[in-house]
């Protein structure tokens, strides 16, 4: 079982509300992504988290919020977006580790995010 | 963000046809994933490599990573309409997590 799932699929929301993107892998991965995508473009990374720690930041704006609870489940809370955040946004997970150096990269559906 | 060179950009071809497309970097990667992307979909994975030189195939698609660790390359044989979509290609170096994906190219098979 190679599956991602991400929740909700499509999320409307407001530049005041505060909502959340949820993912899950029940593959036993120790690496659990968060991707940005625009249309036509490719996947862009937002975060990475290993052992349940924030592993990457690349830079994003405080108003994503990611957080790991444990090794299944990994949330993006979302406050004060703004249009330009619309987009895709993917979940993936990886059984990389510190000793397996190596690893495939699978990915949820993605929440089809739009900011009003 | 970092992105490696894809191409084709986009590609046009008659059923039955061959593809071919590749990837360039400028850093040496040692592993090198190919994905499938269809509309509101997430990218699916196609392929990966994990060695200089390795070929793979899986069904009609077959890929290659490249002797110098720059580059790889996928073909499609015999494309079918269900071929359309967009393929991604992605590189990882070695001690990081982070993967970097290729510009893309799309794929439009006229039956």
């Amino acid at each position: 079982d190679t599956e991602v799932t991400q929740t909700p699929k499509h999320l409307v929301m407001g530049m005041t509300n505060k909502k959340s993107l949820k993912c899950e892998q029940h593959m036993g991965h120790r690496a659990m992504y968060w991707y940005k995508q625009k249309a036509k473009k490719p996947p862009e990374l937002m975060f990475v988290y290993s052992y349940e720690k924030l592993s990457i930041n690349e830079s994003v704006p405080s108003r994503f919020s990611p957080e790991c609870p444990n090794s299944s489940l990994l949330n993006l809370h979302l406050h004060a977006l703004q249009p330009e955040d619309s987009a895709l946004y993917l979940c993936a997970s990886s059984p990389q580790t510190r000793v397996v150096n190596t690893g495939e990269l699978f990915f949820g559906e993605g929440s089809r995010l739009t900011v009003l | 963000g970092q992105q490696l060179n894809q191409s084709p950009q986009s590609m046009f071809i008659q059923e039955g046809e061959d593809v071919s497309m590749n990837c360039t970097s400028s850093s040496i990667f040692n592993t090198w994933l190919w994905y499938k992307q269809e509309p509101g979909e997430g990218p699916v994975l196609l392929i990966a490599l994990y060695k200089a030189g390795e070929l793979t195939s899986n069904g009609r698609l077959t890929a290659q990573f490249g002797i110098t660790r720059k580059d790889s390359f996928l073909n499609i044989s015999a494309s079918i309409p269900s071929d359309v979509g967009i393929y991604f290609c992605a590189g990882r170096t070695s001690g990081t997590y982070k993967y970097i994906f290729g510009t893309g190219t799309r794929l439009k098979v006229l039956a």
